[in-house]
Order: C-alpha cells, then structure tokens, then sequence
C-alpha cells in the first residue's frame, strides 16, 4: 500500500542551521511528491512539489528513487520557518489523485 | 479571490447527531476533495468530486456522504456522529484533480 512516512514529529533548530526535514515514500513507480506547509493559524499551502523543481522560500526538495525519499532541505533556517510540514503523494502517483499525508514535522527554528 | 472557503468555523455536536459542513473551491476550479485531520496527524482522505460525482473515496464508513452542486461547491455530511469523528474537516480545491488547494478548514467537536 502506498504510505509516507514522516519519521520526526518535533525537529528543533538553531537561526542560521541547515535543516533537513525526512520524508519516505512506498510507491512503485515515479511519483509526484509534495511538500504542504501550515504556519500557526493558517490554512495547509503547498510549498513545492517534486515536478516543478522550484526553490521556495529557500527550500529544495530532490527525489532519490533509490532511497524513496523526498527530504526537505534549507541551508540556512529563519525564525519564521517554523511551522508543520507534510509530505504529501498522490494516490496514483501522479497528480490527479487523492493526496496521501505523512503524519508532519512540526519544525522550530530558535533565535 | 479568496480561495477555498469553508463554513462553519466551529462547530460542536452531540453523539448520534447529523452535521454539514460547506466549502466552495478556488475560483476556476472544478474539483472539491475532503479530508480530516485528527489532532497530531496528517489530513486523511475522505473523498473527492468532480462534474457533481464521487470519483474516488477514501476508507471512511457510509455515514460519511457529501454532493457538489453545479457551482462546484460541495457538502459534506456526517450522520450518527461518534466521538471520533471530533477533528478538523479540510476541503480542498483543484482544476481537473491537479494541484489542491486547502481551506482554512472546520474544527468539528462531539460531545
């Protein structure tokens, strides 16, 4: 069954730090992954997704078929990156499907 | 535009009551899916509608039925209400089942 796992619930770092925020999938095949964010009292938005290879906000994203995995990553984290993240892949693998969650990362950038 | 929007707010019920929840989707989109979300988890999906059908459905019991009117926005209700299904209900919008985007949701509380 096609599942993501998010294996931090709590990801806790210093202004400035690299962060990485971990994300494996089980699919089989090429899947379209995405990365939601949602800051305190705001509503879930997508923050990147795998096919458009943008940088946003700083963040990347690559997929690593081999490891299916799809980790988040910033160089340089700010203290309004704290927020939830979920990885997110569609049921069918691509787009057009229901988005299957992981359970998110609740990350917290220190000052 | 203002999105997806999403009413009510809050709303708290008692076992065995019915209760509707409205979300009417991001302008130009034609596509509604919902989902909950229990406290510390990620969203789940519920199910999705497209031309005014249920096209795909997610693991969740007959009590669970929604409809999408020709405007595209959508109902979603719940009968016999347990204490479980307390959470936050998420509706989210897309163009022919691409990209979703998230309203502010329903926080929904049984008694």
């Amino acid at each position: 069954a096609q599942r993501v796992t998010q294996p931090e619930k709590l990801l806790s770092v210093f202004k400035g730090a690299p962060v990485e925020l971990k994300c494996n999938y089980s699919y089989s095949g090429s899947p379209e992954l995405f990365w939601y964010v949602q800051y305190s009292r705001q509503r879930l938005q997508l923050l990147l997704r795998h096919i458009s290879r943008e940088s946003i906000k700083g963040f990347t994203a690559d997929l690593n078929k081999g490891e299916t995995s799809f980790h988040l990553k910033k160089p340089f984290a700010q203290e309004e990156d704290s927020a939830m993240y979920y990885c997110a892949l569609p049921s069918y693998g691509g787009s057009q499907g229901n988005l299957i969650f992981g359970k998110g990362t609740k990350l917290s950038v220190k000052p | 535009d203002a999105g997806v929007t999403q009413s009510p707010t809050h709303l708290i019920k008692t076992r065995g009551q019915q209760v509707t929840l409205r979300c009417s989707p991001k302008s130009g989109h034609d596509t509604v899916s919902w989902y909950q979300q229990a406290l510390g988890q990620g969203p789940q999906f519920i199910f999705q509608y497209y031309e005014e059908e249920e096209r795909q459905r997610g693991n969740f019991p007959d009590r669970f039925s929604g409809h999408q009117f020709p405007n595209y926005s959508s109902e979603l209700n719940v009968n016999a209400l347990l204490l479980g299904d307390s959470a936050l209900y998420l509706c989210a919008s897309s163009f022919v089942g691409d990209t979703q985007y998230f309203g502010p949701g329903t926080r929904l509380t049984v008694l």
